[in-house]
C-alpha cells in the first residue's frame, strides 16, 4: 500500500513562533502532489499549501512553508509566527495518475497564547 | 462563487438501515469525491464521479454506491449500514479528471453519521 506517515499525533507552539510538522510518504510513482491540509473544529478540510513532485522549489504561502525532501520521500510543513487561528488538525495528503487522496493521520496543533 | 454544501450536516440511523448523502459541488467544478473520515483518523476514498461516470475507487464494499448528477451534484447511498459505518463523510469537488485542476479539492464541512 502507498501510506502517508505523520508521525506526531499532537505538537504544540507558543504564538507568534515557528513549529514544524513532519510527514513521509511512499510512492511508486514519478508525477505526484503532495498537500497539507487543515481542519478546523468545524470540521471542512482547507487546502493550506501544495507541492508539485516535479518542482525541485519548495512552495510557499505567506506563513506556511514546506520543506520537500523528494530522494528521501519527506514533505514536511513549517508555520511562522503562529497564530491562535492556526490551532487545528492537520493534514498530510498525496494525490498521484489516481487522482485520489491518501491521507495521513493526522497532526493535532495546538497554540498556546 | 459558492462553495461546497452537503447535507444533512448530522444525522443518527440504525444498524441495517439505508442512508443518502448529498453533495452540491463548487461552481465550475465537474468532478465529485468522497471521503469517510472515521474519528481520529485521516479521511479514506471512497470514490470520484466525473461526467457522471464513476472514475475510481477505493477499498469500499459495494454498498456504498452513488451517482452524480447533470449539474454535477452528487450522492452517497450506504446500505446495510454497520456499526464501523459511523463516520464524517466529506464531499470535494474538483474540475477535470486530470491536470493541475484535478488535483485541487474543495471540500465540504461533511456529514456526520452515527449508526446504533
Amino acid at each position: 500500500a502507498q501510506t502517508v506517515t505523520q508521525s506526531q499525533p499532537e505538537m504544540s507552539v507558543q504564538e507568534a513562533e515557528t513549529v514544524t510538522l513532519s510527514c513521509t510518504y511512499d510512492t511508486s510513482e514519478s508525477d505526484y502532489y503532495l498537500f497539507w491540509y487543515k481542519q478546523p473544529p468545524s470540521r471542512q478540510m482547507i487546502l493550506v499549501i501544495r507541492q508539485e513532485a516535479y518542482k525541485q522549489q519548495n512552495a510557499t504561502e505567506n506563513r506556511f512553508s514546506v520543506n520537500f525532501q523528494k530522494a528521501a520521500k519527506s514533505f514536511s510543513l513549517k508555520i511562522s509566527d503562529s497564530q491562535l487561528g492556526d490551532a487545528a488538525m492537520y493534514f498530510c495528503a498525496r494525490s498521484g495518475s489516481a487522482r485520489q487522496l491518501t491521507f495521513g493521520s493526522g497532526t493535532q496543533l495546538t497554540v498556546l497564547p | 462563487e459558492t462553495g461546497v454544501t452537503q447535507s444533512p450536516t448530522h444525522l443518527i440511523k440504525t444498524r441495517g438501515q439505508q442512508v443518502t448523502l448529498r453533495c452540491s459541488s463548487q461552481s465550475g467544478h465537474n468532478t465529485v469525491s468522497w471521503y469517510q473520515q472515521a474519528l481520529g483518523q485521516g479521511p479514506q476514498f471512497i470514490f470520484q464521479y466525473y461526467r457522471e461516470e464513476e472514475n475510481g475507487r477505493g477499498n469500499f464494499p459495494p454498498r456504498f454506491s452513488g451517482l452524480q448528477f447533470p449539474n454535477y451534484s452528487s450522492e452517497l447511498n450506504v446500505n446495510a449500514l454497520e456499526l464501523d459505518d459511523s463516520a464524517l463523510y466529506l464531499c470535494a469537488s474538483s474540475f477535470g479528471d486530470r491536470g493541475p485542476g484535478a488535483n485541487v479539492l474543495t471540500f465540504g464541512a461533511g456529514s456526520r453519521l452515527t449508526v446504533l
